[in-house]
Parts: structure tokens; C-alpha cells; sequence
């Protein structure tokens, strides 16, 4: 059964921090992996990663995929109170399929 | 648990014909239903919200007409693209919230997506 898990759940931090996402990921026929970022209505789309090592930078966001292990991550530094959202990971399958994840709520404090 | 499904997972039709996509929580209720549409670049466009009981909030610019949703039931809700046309064609997909002794949650359970190809 395809999968997709994200850790932590939730998480606190001050602004400044540096925050590591993750999402491990069991999807059949795995094409890629897609971060979105979630405040108020649609998620908006981060990055898509479609090989393994290749990082991929916007701003003080970065990701990265490990096809091996399965894993991907999300860095966020010098967070800021605008960073505080809801952050999902989703793997897309050969049909075009997202199995997302249940989401990363990131809170950053001033 | 908070499993979402969407059937079908694909469809091809002609165009002028009518789709309906099905959104189903299968192991919770779901008191509030989210429907989008992918577009190019993997962006995600909200286009309508659905109560259960009720009628749906529909985004602007979302035509009511042509995207009729359907939150029939605690567990179900539907889209129906009428008279559909090429340029329909896209990925739809559904999500879903639920409440938790009676505060509503703001996480939502995402639905793998249909793909609509209309020809």
C-alpha cells in the first residue's frame, strides 16, 4: 500500500531557527516528490524532486531526495513568523497519483 | 488512519459528456470537504469548499454550472464536471477535515487525485 509519512507532526520553534522536515515516502511506480506549503485555502507548491542528491534551493528554502532511502527533506533556515504554515509532501506514482502526507505544522514564534 | 480515495483514478471522455469523480473518507467523517485542480508547474487552485447537508462555496471564478459538487453524505462528496471540455482537462483532488470532539481540525486528508482527459 503506497505511503507517505511526514515528521514531526508539529513543531515550535523561534524565529531565526533552523527547521529539518521529513518525509519518507513508499509510493509504487515512484515518479516524483512534491512540497507544498499550506496557510489558508490551496497549498502552495514548493519544489518537485525527481533525482536522488540534486538539491533544490529557493530562498532560505531548500529540499532535497534521497531515492535510495526514500526519504526526503525540507530545510527551512532563519525562520521567520511568516514561515508558520502547514507544510505537505506528496509522492506522485507512474499514473500521476499523489499519495500525500498528513503535513508538518510549523509554528515560528517571534 | 484519515484515508481519503478518489474514483476514478482516470478518465478519458468526449468532449460535450459528463464526469462525475467521487471523494470518499473512508475510516472518518467528514464534516467539510476541499476540492482542487492542478494546473502546470504543480500549483494547486481551491476551487470549491463543501459542507456536508449544504450547498458548496465555490472560488472565484470557479463557474457553479459547470463544477457541481455534491456532499451527499458524511463520507462522500462528488464532482461533476458537466459538458466537459478539453480544456477541463486536468488533475482534480479532493481533501477532507473533520472534527474532534467537536473542534473542528484544520488538517486535511488528501486524496490521491483524478486525472480528466477530455478529448
Amino acid at each position: 500500500e503506497d505511503k507517505v509519512v511526514q515528521s514531526p507532526l508539529s513543531l515550535v520553534v523561534h524565529e531565526g531557527d533552523t527547521v529539518t522536515l521529513n518525509c519518507s515516502y513508499e509510493v509504487t511506480n515512484f515518479r516524483s516528490l512534491l512540497w507544498y506549503k499550506q496557510e489558508k485555502k490551496a497549498p502552495t507548491f514548493l519544489f518537485m524532486l525527481t533525482s536522488s542528491g540534486i538539491e533544490k534551493k529557493s530562498g532560505r528554502l531548500s529540499s532535497i531526495l534521497d531515492k535510495k532511502e526514500l526519504f526526503s527533506i525540507l530545510n527551512i533556515t532563519a525562520t521567520q513568523t511568516g514561515d508558520s504554515a502547514v507544510y505537505l509532501c506528496a509522492g506522485r506514482g507512474s499514473q500521476g497519483n499523489l499519495i500525500f502526507g498528513k503535513g508538518t505544522k510549523l509554528s515560528v514564534k517571534p | 488512519g484519515a484515508v481519503v480515495s478518489q474514483h476514478p483514478s482516470w478518465v478519458i471522455c468526449k468532449s460535450g459528456t459528463s464526469v462525475k469523480i467521487e471523494c470518499r473518507s473512508l475510516d472518518f467523517q467528514a464534516t467539510t470537504m476541499f476540492w482542487y485542480r492542478q494546473f502546470p508547474k504543480q500549483s494547486l487552485m481551491l476551487m470549491a469548499t463543501s459542507n456536508e447537508g449544504s450547498k458548496a462555496t465555490y472560488e472565484q471564478g470557479v463557474e457553479k454550472d459547470k463544477f457541481l459538487i455534491n456532499h451527499a453524505s458524511l463520507t462522500l462528496s462528488t464532482l461533476t464536471v458537466t459538458s466537459a471540455h478539453p480544456e477541463d482537462s486536468s488533475f482534480y483532488i479532493c481533501s477532507a477535515n473533520t472534527e474532534i470532539a467537536g473542534a473542528w481540525t484544520d488538517t486535511q486528508y488528501f486524496g490521491p487525485g483524478t486525472r480528466l482527459t477530455v478529448l
